[in-house]
């Protein structure tokens, strides 16, 4: 089954212990993506990134670290977290053709810095 | 950026037809018009697209207007399940190949029985 897997689902942490949230996808896709979802500001993407060993700055990229060794994993890092980064997060991802191809989205995790 | 405007709310019985209009009177010609939907707190989930023609899937029919100034997202036959908020999206072009989607407010669709 084509899928974006995330983990964990769910994580509760504090002030700067250093996580990684985890995106796998099986669907040989190129580009892949992080996006952070609050309430009244809806999805905002974090990074992206068009293949191996390319990754962009989005929206919001502060506090947050990706990498992009294999096609199929595109982990999301937070060095030194903080509880303005509690939030829902996604991972995505897109075939090339971006334009019309549509994104992917994984199961989402939750994150909640103390 | 081709903006969109969507109602924040709207209802449906189950079992009947879903109308979702969508405004983007801004659009560009080579700028597609998505539609995802978000069911509380999942990730989002591709319904359909389009640039100019109708199209329909197993899920969705979308009607865009000769103008391409608006849109309406139609659920044939609207279940309990269909409740989410859904979200008409222009495919923005950053010009190096990749495109943000850029998630606005959406219209929270409710089907009640």
């Amino acid at each position: 089954e084509a899928q974006v897997t995330q983990n964990p689902r769910y994580l509760i942490t504090v002030t700067g212990k250093k996580l990684t949230v985890t995106c796998s996808q099986n669907m040989n896709h190129e580009y892949m993506s992080w996006y952070r979802q609050d309430p009244g500001l809806g999805l905002r993407q974090i990074y992206y990134s068009m293949n191996v060993e390319v990754t962009d700055k989005g929206d919001v990229p502060e506090g947050y670290k990706v990498s992009r060794k294999e096609k199929r994993n595109f982990p999301l890092i937070l060095e030194s977290p903080s509880p303005n980064q509690t939030s829902l997060y996604f991972c995505a991802s897109s075939s090339r053709g971006w334009s019309n191809q549509p994104q992917h989205f994984g199961d989402g995790t939750r994150l909640s810095i103390l | 950026d081709a903006k969109t405007t969507q109602p924040p709310s709207m209802d449906c019985a189950e079992g009947r037809a879903a109308n979702l209009p969508c405004n983007h009177s801004t659009i560009s010609g080579n700028e597609y018009v998505y539609w995802y939907r978000q069911i509380h707190s999942q990730g989002p989930q591709y319904i359909i697209h389009g640039l100019k023609n109708n199209e329909t899937n197993e899920m969705a029919s979308l009607i865009i207007t000769e103008d391409r100034k608006s849109s309406t997202l139609i659920l044939p036959h609207a279940t309990l399940r269909d409740t989410a908020v859904y979200y008409c999206i222009v495919r923005v072009d950053a010009g190096s190949g990749y495109s943000t989607l850029t998630f606005g407010k959406g219209t929270m669709l409710l089907v009640s029985p």
